[in-house]
């Protein structure tokens, strides 16, 4: 019950289009869902984050797309470029259990010149 | 304003030995999270750290413990390393439920 699961693993984008990695969860005590990027030899950057009391959350070319009721929730990153590409991982965390995050597995985005 | 700071970035130890990690929160967070993440996987909670007791626990066994300073900085400590315990071990400062992350220990066992 304390798994994100996450799709696809990886994902190859060409430079200007939309990259869409998906998120699932099971816990509905979770009320706290982050993305984060990382790049190799790094830790992870906190990206965008939302709460499950709205749909949608847009930050720059990035937007979180949350549905409550089937558990989802989604990452758009709009315009994608080069720079974009990393490993994405979703979390989410209860405020219940100090805020611990579980991560989904990860998604290799490759956005092609 | 410096973010998380981990050290040492890069350790290599022998099976059986006992290897001790450090981390420096960010300015103003008072809670430090540790997380094991092994190659090609996301990052596994070990435990968390707050007013200097350990709050939160994963499913890690005893040979992994911590400790927090009273300037809210923390060490991980790891006694009897397995091979499986080569992974890059993550240290992560929040405050109010949002985590940043430092840039890891990548720790090789052999």
């Amino acid at each position: 019950q304390q798994q994100v699961k996450q799709s696809p693993q990886s994902l190859i984008v060409q430079k200007g289009g939309i990259s869409i990695i998906n998120c699932a969860y099971e816990n509905t005590a979770f009320d706290y869902f982050p993305w984060y990027q990382q790049f190799p030899g790094k830790g992870p950057a906190l990206l965008i984050a939302i709460r499950p009391d709205v749909s949608e959350k847009k930050e720059g070319r990035f937007t979180i797309s949350f549905n409550k009721s089937a558990k989802q929730f989604s990452l758009h990153i709009m315009d994608s470029q080069p720079g974009d590409s990393a490993t994405y991982f979703c979390a989410a965390s209860a405020s219940g259990s100090a805020r611990q995050l579980t991560f989904g597995s990860g998604t290799q985005l490759t956005v092609l010149p | 304003d410096a973010g998380v700071t981990q050290s040492p970035t890069h350790l290599i130890k022998t099976r059986g030995q006992q290897v001790t990690l450090r981390c420096s929160p960010k300015s103003g967070h008072d809670t430090v999270s540790w997380y094991q993440q092994a190659l090609g996987q996301g990052p596994q909670f070990i435990f968390q750290y707050y007013e200097e007791e350990e709050r939160q626990r994963g499913n890690f066994p005893d040979r992994f413990s911590g400790h927090q300073f009273p300037n809210y900085s923390s060490e991980l400590n790891v006694n009897a390393l397995l091979l499986g315990d080569s992974a890059l071990y993550l240290c992560a400062s929040s405050f109010d439920g949002e985590a940043f992350f430092g840039q890891g220990t990548r720790l090789t066992v052999v």
